[in-house]
């Protein structure tokens, strides 16, 4: 199983920041093969990044991935009051794993 | 547009069995493979299984190796639902199951998962 680990566990910034979020997998993945996911309290995850680094329909620019191999990191140039959030890295294999979250809280 | 409406909350008895629905709508049922996840409370995403709906070959599940043996995922492509049953439910069993289309149309189940059902809680107590 490929293991996903996030950092930091939570970030914690003023709206305007810019946040960087990191996803290290224990064995290499095909950057076509990991996504990045925002859930809300109560809700369901949303897609924004598929492919290490496309974003997803609607999803607005500030959001970028980038990365491969074993690091993938979320970008969120400047937040917003709605981007603070959990943020979930995951690969899509035949077993899909998933990290085990960034809390982005307001500082 | 895609939805994904899936059945209500559940409580259940360690033990007991429980299956939760999830009816696709929008787009055509057996073109698209479904992932179950769940969560439990406060933690983080864990896949459960992923089912082919296609009605063109023998169903095709495959799941979690730590559910084996408990877990089971079916279709109806009469109502374009999908279902999740999970047996021999134990305390940490409680969690919040999501369905999640495949985003790959034709594809092998191994793509990223769009949209998502609203989720179902499931609750084991005694």
């Amino acid at each position: 199983e490929i293991v996903l680990t996030q950092s930091p566990g939570t970030l914690s910034l003023s709206p305007g920041e810019r946040a960087t979020l990191s996803c290290r997998a224990s064995q290499s993945v095909s950057s076509s093969y990991l996504a990045w996911y925002q859930q809300k309290p109560g809700q369901a995850p949303r897609l924004l990044i598929y492919g290490a680094s496309i974003r997803a329909t609607g999803i607005p620019d500030r959001f970028s991935g980038s990365g491969s191999g074993t690091d993938i990191t979320l970008t969120i140039s400047r937040l917003e009051p709605e981007d603070f959030a959990v943020y979930y890295c995951q690969q899509y294999g035949s077993s899909p794993t998933f990290g085990q979250g960034t809390k982005v809280e307001i500082k | 547009q895609v939805q994904l409406v899936q059945s209500g909350a559940e409580v259940k008895k360690p033990g007991a069995s429980v299956k939760v629905s999830c009816k696709a709508s929008g787009y055509t049922f057996t073109s698209y493979y479904m992932h179950w996840v769940r969560q439990a409370p406060g933690q983080g995403l864990e896949w459960v299984g992923t089912i082919n709906p296609s009605g063109v070959s023998t169903i095709y599940a495959r799941y979690a190796q730590k559910l084996q043996g408990r877990v089971t995922m079916t279709r109806d492509t009469s109502t374009s639902t999908v279902y999740m049953e999970l047996g021999s439910l134990r305390s940490e069993d409680t969690a919040v199951y999501y369905c999640a289309r495949d985003a790959t149309h034709y594809g092998s189940g191994v793509s990223w998962f769009d949209p998502w059902g609203q989720g179902t809680l499931v609750t084991v107590s005694s």
